[in-house]
């Protein structure tokens, strides 16, 4: 069964440097987003992708956070300067043309920043 | 707004006997509801989601959930508790728009301890 995936899965940065987490949507999936969910706490939006833009941001979403689909089957998300709050477990999701409200999500990446 | 409270952060209930989380929300348009299981260390996992329809929807591992609009409520249930259902469960609730997805809201998770 087609699924989400994400790499790294763990990836430890100091405060100050970049980081582009990566994911690879299911194959059809035509609308991508990104979510975080800092530990202990609700699973949050951050962004939402459809025909090579963005759709929807959050607050949380603000100019350190970009997302990018490189080619025709990356979808990353990039954080230009680390904050200690934004460690945090970093879902992507997908969903398809025919059920746009249906998301299927990556294993998450946990960001720890020091 | 969009909003999702779930009653209740943790449940704990025996091995065998009924599973009962709570959801309700809150949407200005018919809102599409969905819960997705996360287990320790894992990703989000869809159990079950309501769009249009039949109001009971059953999903995967025994689940189900009713859609009551006049109560805005959609509660999980299931039967009976399987040691396997230790987890962490997400009511989440969207409202799709136009042609650009919709970003799904959660609420705060309720952590489902089951005991032998």
């Amino acid at each position: 069964e087609p699924e989400v995936t994400q790499t790294p899965s763990h990836q430890v940065t100091q405060m100050g440097q970049e980081v582009i987490l990566r994911c690879v949507p299911i194959s059809n999936h035509l609308y991508f987003y990104w979510y975080r969910q800092i530990l202990g706490q609700k699973v949050e939006f951050l962004v939402s992708f459809y025909n090579n833009e963005i759709s929807e941001k959050s607050e949380i979403f603000d100019d350190q956070f970009s997302v990018e689909r490189p080619d025709g089957s990356n979808f990353t998300l990039k954080i230009r300067s680390t904050k200690l709050e934004d460690s945090a477990m970093y879902f992507c999701a997908s969903s398809a043309w025919a059920s746009k409200e249906t998301q299927y999500f990556g294993p998450g990446t946990r960001l720890l920043v020091l | 707004a969009q909003s999702v409270t779930q009653l209740g952060s943790h449940v704990s209930v025996s091995e065998g006997a009924l599973v009962l989380l709570r959801c309700n929300y809150s949407s200005s348009v018919p809102p599409y509801l969905f819960w997705y299981v996360q287990y320790p260390n894992q990703g989000l996992q869809l159990l079950l989601k309501y769009t249009t329809g039949a109001t009971l929807v059953k999903g995967i591992n025994g689940f189900e959930a009713e859609f009551k609009k006049s109560e805005t409520s959609f509660h999980l249930t299931k039967p009976s508790a399987h040691m396997s259902d230790a987890a962490e469960y997400f009511c989440a609730v969207s409202e799709e728009s136009d042609n650009q997805g919709g970003k799904l809201i959660f609420g705060q998770g309720t952590e489902l301890s089951v005991k032998p």
